[in-house]
């Protein structure tokens, strides 16, 4: 039963950059089908998509995160990162990493079917 | 940039329907998604691809898409259905978006 599990730091200073890892577990992140990607939680807020892949393609992200967010793989750890440069306690969040589906044979995300259990950054001004 | 609407809260009572909507421009076009959230859980799939549901999710949980409105559908509500609901759907293929949220009170 594939798994992801968030790590890294739980406070961040504001200016600094932001790094988590999301490593799976049960399966690989070279799966035929699957996208994967990061999503985020503000406090008492809703989702926000941060940014995804698909194994071997370039990797895509919200327009409003994409000039500081950089989402980088590791292969042989099975793992996939997250770095968010310039952060400001706005960026405060509960942080997922997840899998998602995909249609016609891997060209299209889908819906987000596995999560993590998600990890709480603080950024302190 | 894209935008998903929901409204902010739905009320229901036990054995009653519940009906969640989620508005987007031509949001028919595209497959919606619908996830829910506990308080101090991560988010679960619970419809996607318009008709399909997850293994282990009960069959009270169904949904439509159609012009600019997705639906969700709780029928038979109960007191563990009361949680956050977030639609979300791919303005394009490189585009993720959540809706608003609802939040189902279940009195």
């Amino acid at each position: 039963q594939l798994q992801l599990q968030e790590s890294g730091p739980g406070q961040v200073k504001s200016s600094e950059a932001l790094s988590l890892t999301c490593t799976i577990s049960g399966g690989s992140i070279t799966t035929y089908g699957f996208y994967w990607g990061w999503i985020r939680q503000p406090p008492g807020k809703g989702l926000e998509w941060i940014g995804s892949f698909y194994f071997g393609r370039n990797v895509f992200y919200n327009p409003s995160l994409k000039s500081r967010v950089t989402v980088s793989l590791d292969t042989p750890k099975n793992q996939f990162s997250l770095r968010l440069n310039s952060v400001t306690p706005a960026d405060t969040a509960v942080y997922y990493c997840a899998r998602a589906l995909s249609t016609d044979y891997g060209d299209n995300p889908d819906a987000f079917d596995i999560w993590g259990q998600g990890t709480l950054v603080t950024v302190s001004s | 940039s894209y935008e998903l609407t929901q409204p902010p809260s739905v009320s229901v009572s036990p054995g009653q329907t519940a009906t969640i909507t989620c508005s987007g421009s031509n949001l028919g076009d595209k497959y919606a998604s619908w996830y829910q959230q506990k308080p101090g859980q991560s988010p679960v799939l619970v419809f996607y691809q318009d008709d399909k549901r997850p293994s282990g999710i009960p069959e009270r949980f169904s949904g439509s898409n159609s012009g600019t409105t997705a639906t969700l559908t709780i029928s038979g509500t109960q007191a563990v259905d009361e949680a956050d609901y977030y639609c979300q759907a791919w303005e394009s293929t490189t585009a993720g978006v959540f809706g608003t949220g609802t939040s189902v009170t279940v009195l």
